[in-house]
């Protein structure tokens, strides 16, 4: 029963490198989700998808791009990693039919961009 | 728009007393609200949520949450706070009619003393 899965844990890229962070969920979802989340600001969503082949643009999109890649992945890429992308990422993952219980979380990503 | 706003950066409180962790939010339909808690390198975790009906709603680990339509508001609250209640609370909304996303506030961290 592992539900949402993230990798990696934890990263260290250089500026203008590139990197995917990865996203898998096996309780069969429909949506999913990708967040940063920031000291003193809560998290911002950057990208989500309603549902397979389908992806839209969050709250702060610049910088990122996402691929849903099947039912089950939904990966964050960062073309050329900037200093503000220093950030915990979380990948979640929803289903209306389970809704009220809200989202499942992935445990995070935590990326250093020097 | 929707927004979710945590008034209070941290909580601090006796282990035995009573806490509240402070919600209030904007939407233009009926809310979905939502408390989740974040304990140290790991993902947020639900604890309980208001859908429709009755006002008060109980969760996970004591916690229970009151629903104010005129205030706008969604506390969380629990009679006797432990030293392991110590965690980053989010509150978050969603309006059914308007959007199937969730929006979070910027969370409240809480710090319960022995």
């Amino acid at each position: 029963n592992a539900g949402v899965t993230q990798t990696p844990k934890f990263q260290v890229l250089k500026t203008g490198q590139s990197m995917t962070l990865q996203c898998a969920q096996d309780m069969n979802h429909n949506s999913m989700y990708w967040y940063r989340q920031d000291p003193g600001m809560g998290l911002r969503l950057i990208y989500y998808s309603a549902s397979e082949g389908t992806t839209d643009k969050g709250e702060v999109p610049n910088g990122y791009n996402v691929s849903r890649l099947n039912k089950r992945e939904f990966s964050l890429r960062l073309e050329s990693a900037a200093p503000s992308q220093t950030s915990v990422y979380f990948c979640a993952s929803s289903e209306e039919e389970s809704y009220p219980y809200g989202y499942t979380f992935g445990s995070g990503t935590r990326l250093t961009v020097v | 728009a929707q927004s979710v706003a945590q008034p209070e950066d941290q909580v601090n409180v006796a282990e035995g007393n009573p806490l509240t962790v402070k919600c209030t939010y904007s939407v233009s339909g009926n809310p979905y609200l939502f408390w989740y808690v974040q304990y140290p390198n790991r993902g947020l975790q639900f604890l309980l949520k208001y859908i429709t009906g009755d006002n008060l709603v109980k969760g996970s680990y004591g916690f229970e949450a009151e629903f104010n339509k005129s205030q706008t508001s969604f506390h969380l609250k629990k009679p006797s706070a432990l030293v392991s209640d110590s965690a980053l609370y989010f509150c978050a909304v969603r309006d059914p009619y308007n959007t199937d996303k969730l929006i979070f506030g910027t969370g409240t961290r809480l710090q319960v003393f022995p």
